[in-house]
């Protein structure tokens, strides 16, 4: 149990382009869910915290109006990378905390790679 | 949330336990030890974790200290497959409460 998938897995875009990336929870219902990304050779950095029905918050230096996340139901939530420049390519991950659960675990999806051309 | 120190790296022989160190002086009373595993280009594995008591599961041991300010991971018995990034994380058990990720150990598994 407890898995999380994101799609899709890998992107190539051109600059300016909008780019959507799905995180789903599988076999359980998430009210909330995080975005992380990771540059090369580098830790996970939180980007944003995303409450099923309710606005996102948004981690200091993240652009809100840039990395738009929408979180409309329990399995699911979007990012979505809008105009999108050669410095937003790294690899976006999504974790899940599962609703109602006995103890706190987040589960991670297993990220999705963005390039930016 | 406290912080966690962690060696850089560490090696280990395939088939030896690994023995992955972590400080977390500044722990508080409601924050519990979280370990996870990052393999090359995937996301983040659970563990396992705990808050005072040691604890075992398929994966692996905790070994948290009385005062709580430092704990061990034991991969008893280490594969080529371990070979990762083990990230120490403390936190609160509050609902909605993130993983800060720290830079982690790199540990590398060889035959």
């Amino acid at each position: 149990g407890a898995v999380v998938s994101q799609h899709p897995s890998w992107v190539i875009c051109k600059s300016g382009t909008s780019v959507k990336i799905e995180c789903r929870s599988l076999d359980f219902q998430a009210t909330t869910m995080f975005w992380y990304r990771q540059f090369p050779k580098q830790s996970l950095m939180l980007m944003a915290t995303s409450n099923e029905g309710s606005k996102a918050t948004y981690e200091q230096g993240v652009e809100k109006d840039k990395f738009l996340i929408n979180h409309a139901s329990l399995t699911l939530s979007t990012l979505t990378v809008t105009s999108a420049h050669p410095e937003d390519s790294s690899f976006y991950i999504c974790s899940a905390h599962a609703a109602g659960a006995g103890t706190d675990t987040q589960y991670f999806g297993p990220g999705t790679r963005l390039t930016v051309l | 949330d406290a912080k966690t120190t962690q060696p850089p790296s560490m090696d280990c022989a395939e088939g030896r336990a690994a023995n992955l160190p972590c400080n977390h002086s500044t722990i508080s009373g409601n924050e519990y030890v979280y370990w996870y595993r990052q393999i090359h280009s995937q996301g983040p594995q659970y563990i396992i974790h705990g808050l005072k008591n040691n604890e075992t599961n398929e994966m692996a041991s905790l070994i948290i200290t009385e005062d709580r300010k430092s704990s061990t991971l034991i991969l008893p018995h280490a594969t080529l497959r371990d070979t990762a990034v083990y990230y120490c994380i403390v936190r609160n058990n509050q609902a909605g409460t993130a993983l800060i990720f720290g830079k982690g150990t790199t540990l590398s598994v060889s035959s």
